[in-house]
């Protein structure tokens, strides 16, 4: 079964100062993977996705995210974070075979201090 | 123009009674989904809908009932309601393709049971 891991509940960053927030995945075969966003009170909006090909892959609003098969990771960077980033970030591994089911890690709370 | 829309945004309900949450989306995706996020921010999938067949069920009470009369609509209701089904609602929809592989969701439906 599928299953995504978030080690780190809460992050405290300076504005300007560069992110990444870590995403660890258990699943048999290669995997879709999403990093999500969801500011308070709002649903949650799709930053980036990976199913093939690079494995650095570019998102919304100056995101990326680099896949790394041998770590079973996709963590999620930014070089220069911005005050609007404040938002929890929910990483998730997708499999079209169980019915496009998407399994969420317990999310990353992101605070940005000026 | 909002892609899934659902309704209503917040509904607050006694113990014991029953009630429904409605869910649409005009993206013309094939497959629909219900994710439940509890007060630790854990999404779970409870159900998925493909052109209209049930394809997930998860592990979750029979006092919860989906329907989908067509594709493009995807209804919970909810019978007997307890304290613990407080939660955010939310509801989602995929096409089945690899590149358009990730959802798109509806910007949620907060439950208060009291």
């Amino acid at each position: 079964a599928q299953s995504v891991t978030q080690p780190d509940i809460h992050i405290t960053v300076s504005e300007g100062a560069s992110l990444e927030l870590r995403c660890n995945y258990s699943y048999g075969a290669t995997p879709y993977l999403f990093w999500y966003v969801q500011s308070p009170g709002q649903g949650l909006q799709l930053l980036l996705k990976y199913f093939s090909g690079d494995t650095l892959v570019q998102g919304i609003k100056g995101f990326e995210a680099e896949f790394k098969r041998s770590q079973s990771s996709f963590n999620l960077r930014k070089p220069s974070v911005h005050w609007s980033d404040a938002a929890e970030y929910f990483c998730a591994v997708g499999a079209m075979e169980y019915g496009n089911k998407l399994v969420f890690g317990a999310g990353t709370i992101l605070r940005v201090k000026s | 123009d909002t892609a899934v829309s659902q309704t209503p945004k917040y509904l607050v309900t006694q113990m014991g009674n029953d009630k429904s949450i409605k869910c649409e989306q005009n993206l013309g995706h094939d497959t629909m989904y219900w994710y439940k996020q509890d007060s630790k921010k854990f999404l779970k999938i409870m159900f998925s809908y493909n052109n209209k067949e049930l394809i997930i069920n998860e592990t979750v009470p029979n006092r919860f009932s989906p329907k989908s009369p067509d594709k493009a609509h995807l209804n919970l209701h909810i019978n007997s309601l307890e304290l613990g089904d407080s939660a955010v609602y939310f509801c989602a929809s995929s096409q089945a393709t690899v590149h358009n592989y990730g959802y798109t969701f509806g910007s949620g439906t907060r439950l208060t049971v009291v």
